[in-house]
């Protein structure tokens, strides 16, 4: 089946630098990819939507300048977390639908990536 | 933007047991999944609804998509220890480009044995 990778899955930094966080789809072409923040026992929530080739929709609230988006290829979007603060600390997760399956096909989602900021 | 609210928010039962998890939206979705999540780890799909009023089963699990397609519910059946996990319901919202899923607000199921 499909499969979405996201490395690093486990990430600790200083307060004040930036972390790139890669999702890369291994056996399918994404057109789009969706980035989540998840904080402990609660639900996934919608960061922005990440499109190929084009500038990334953010969602309402959600710093641009503060989470980088770039889509390069059908298959790698990079979120950027810069100048990273403690309240930054975080699990993100990112998803990937097949573009051949269309915009109601399965939602592929990688690992995760815990970011711990001190 | 969450826009399915989920309840109940956490549930923990005896094996064996049924039990039932709402969720619901003022808006209406072009098809609505639920997904299971373990800690540290992705959500993993359970199932894809697209029709309101369609209802799937997947052995103990049964799903119901609401006729407006604006809610759903999952149903388990004598619930055991492995059913025990974060439950997601995310719809997708035709009206937006790239027809984005947005997830509920989440039910923490534990089954004890």
């Amino acid at each position: 089946g499909a499969v979405v990778s996201q490395h690093p899955s486990r990430v600790i930094c200083k307060s004040g630098t930036s972390v790139k966080i890669e999702c890369r789809s291994l056996d399918f072409q994404a057109t789009t990819m969706f980035w989540y923040r998840q904080f402990p026992k609660q639900s996934l929530m919608l960061m922005a939507t990440s499109n190929e080739g084009s500038k990334a929709t953010y969602e309402q609230g959600v710093e641009k300048d503060k989470f980088l988006i770039n889509h390069a290829s059908l298959t790698l979007s990079t979120l950027t977390v810069t100048s990273a603060h403690p309240e930054d600390s975080s699990f993100y997760i990112c998803s990937a639908r097949d573009r051949s399956r269309g915009f109601t096909g399965e939602l592929f989602f990688g690992e995760g990536s815990r970011l711990t900021v001190l | 933007t969450q826009l399915l609210e989920q309840s109940p928010q956490f549930l923990s039962i005896q094996e064996g047991e049924n039990l039932t998890v709402y969720c619901n939206s003022s808006s209406v979705f072009s098809s609505l999944q639920w997904y299971r999540q373990e800690p540290g780890e992705g959500p993993v799909l359970l199932v894809t609804v697209v029709t309101g009023g369609e209802v799937k089963k997947l052995k103990r699990l049964t799903f119901q998509f609401g006729d407006a397609r604006k809610d759903s519910s999952l149903h388990i059946t004598a619930a055991q220890p492995g059913d025990t996990g974060l439950y997601l319901c995310a719809g997708a919202d035709a009206l937006r480009l790239g027809n984005q899923f947005y997830f509920g607000t989440g039910t923490s199921l534990t089954v004890i044995p």
